[in-house]
């Protein structure tokens, strides 16, 4: 158990909807990163939080936004989600900035029908 | 984007049995982590390494940076059932504030 919880762990929705993922960080972690697993593309990084502020962004598309609140949970939001969208999205948290380890949750399988 | 190619792609292989797996890239890379996954589950942080020329060793697993920090290798002796996974490496990219993926290498381990 890495102390990072993600929900939901399986997520089936339509084309055209929107998701909500959510991922509590490890306890004393300001980090929490988002990522994409696809078979075709690998492992993705979408975006950081650190401390509620967006500090670093990866290959996120506009359709896709996310924010980390005061308590230092995070959601990650899909809008308008196409069957491409389909994969494993990850939430990973650190103590500190890049170049900590990161510790990842058992991640949300999305499939997209 | 620096990109991270790893090989092999899949690898099966008998109990026992030595193998390595290399992490190839065309960037230079301030530092430079391996990850195994397992089905079902997040990568796992297993090393990082930061310094060219870095030998890292953990039990049967021994890490290489190479002198360019340009690529890695990751070498399991006697492999076991255990060590059954995927392998990722990610390279530190060099404006430092995300870390790059490589393909991953699915090892199986075969009793």
């Amino acid at each position: 158990d890495s102390g990072v919880t993600q929900t939901p762990k399986h997520l089936i929705t339509a084309t055209g909807q929107r998701v909500t993922l959510r991922c509590s960080p490890r306890s004393g972690d300001l980090s929490v990163y988002w990522y994409q697993q696809s078979l075709d593309q690998g492992l993705q990084f979408l975006i950081q939080y650190y401390n509620g502020e967006e500090r670093a962004k990866g290959n996120i598309l506009e359709r896709f936004s996310a924010q980390q609140f005061p308590d230092l949970h995070s959601e990650l939001n899909l809008s308008s989600l196409e069957l491409g969208d389909s994969a494993l999205y990850f939430c990973a948290s650190s103590e500190g900035n890049w170049d900590t380890e990161a510790f990842f949750g058992q991640g949300t399988r999305l499939t997209v029908v | 984007t620096q990109l991270l190619e790893q090989s092999p792609q899949f690898l099966s292989i008998q109990e026992g049995e030595n193998l390595t797996v290399y992490c190839n890239s065309s960037s230079v890379f301030s530092s430079l982590q391996w990850y195994r996954q397992e089905p079902g589950e997040g990568p796992v942080l297993l090393v990082t390494v930061v310094t060219g020329g870095e030998v890292k060793k953990l039990k049967r697993l021994t890490f290489q940076f190479g002198d360019a920090r340009k690529d890695s290798s990751l070498h399991i002796t006697a492999a076991q059932p255990g060590d059954t996974g995927l392998y990722l490496c990610a390279g530190a990219g060099n404006t430092g504030n995300q870390f790059y993926f490589g393909t991953g290498t699915s090892l199986t381990v075969i009793p």
